[in-house]
């Protein structure tokens, strides 16, 4: 019940095209959702998070989108461009712990 | 930008031996963390740091781990004897708040078990 299920494990968009990865959990104690991006020899870095209280949360090309009722969200890279390249990460924690528990990872190649 | 630093970049260490990792978190930061992530797979929580003790740890936080903070800048993962199995990227990372906060994470220290 504690696990965040993550797909696809990898992606490959065009150019200016539009990314999509999704990820589902199964704990309803989970109240926020952030996506980390990751670079090879980098630590994770934070890209955009959620909180369940809205349905969408867009920063520039990336978008969440958030379903409460179905324990889905998904995250949306808009134009992708070839230095999006990197692996995604989701994952989700509840309001009152600090463990983050993470998806298995989507390596994203965006083609130029 | 702030950021985590996490030395050394790479450790080898023969099987049984014990290892330390450091991290220096944010300096304004008041929670920390240590995540394992194995070659190819998720990044798994292992333990959080609050205010010199841990408040809360994982099933892979066993008695072989150990986190310090020894000084006001420094936080560190022991690991008592290292098993062939430890090997992974450990990744320090630092919030200013708990809960649902951002976490940022260090480059991550590579450990390799002979």
């Amino acid at each position: 019940q504690q696990q965040v299920k993550q797909s696809p494990q990898s992606l490959i968009v065009q150019k200016g095209g539009i990314s999509i990865i999704n990820c589902a959990y199964e704990n309803t104690a989970f109240d926020y959702f952030p996506w980390y991006q990751q670079f090879p020899g980098k630590g994770p870095a934070l890209l955009i998070a959620i909180r369940p209280d809205v349905s969408e949360k867009k920063e520039g090309r990336f978008t969440i989108s958030f379903n409460k009722s179905a324990k889905q969200f998904s995250l949306h890279i808009m134009d992708s461009q070839p230095g999006d390249s990197a692996t995604y990460f989701c994952a989700a924690s509840m309001d009152r712990g600090n463990d983050m528990r993470f998806g298995a990872g989507t390596r994203l190649t965006v083609k130029p | 930008e702030p950021e985590v630093t996490q030395t050394p970049s790479h450790q080898v260490t023969q099987m049984g031996q014990e290892v330390i990792l450091r991290c220096v978190p944010i300096s304004n930061h008041l929670y920390f963390y240590w995540y394992r992530q194995i070659l190819g797979q998720k990044v798994e929580f292992l333990v959080s740091f609050y205010n010199n003790e841990i408040s809360e740890k994982s099933e892979i936080f066993d008695d072989q781990f150990s986190v310090e903070r020894p000084d006001g800048s420094n936080f560190t993962l022991k690991i008592r004897s290292t098993k062939l199995e430890d090997s992974a990227m450990y990744f320090c990372a630092s919030s200013a708040l708990t809960g649902p906060q951002p976490q940022h994470f260090g480059d991550g220290t590579r450990l390799s078990i002979l």
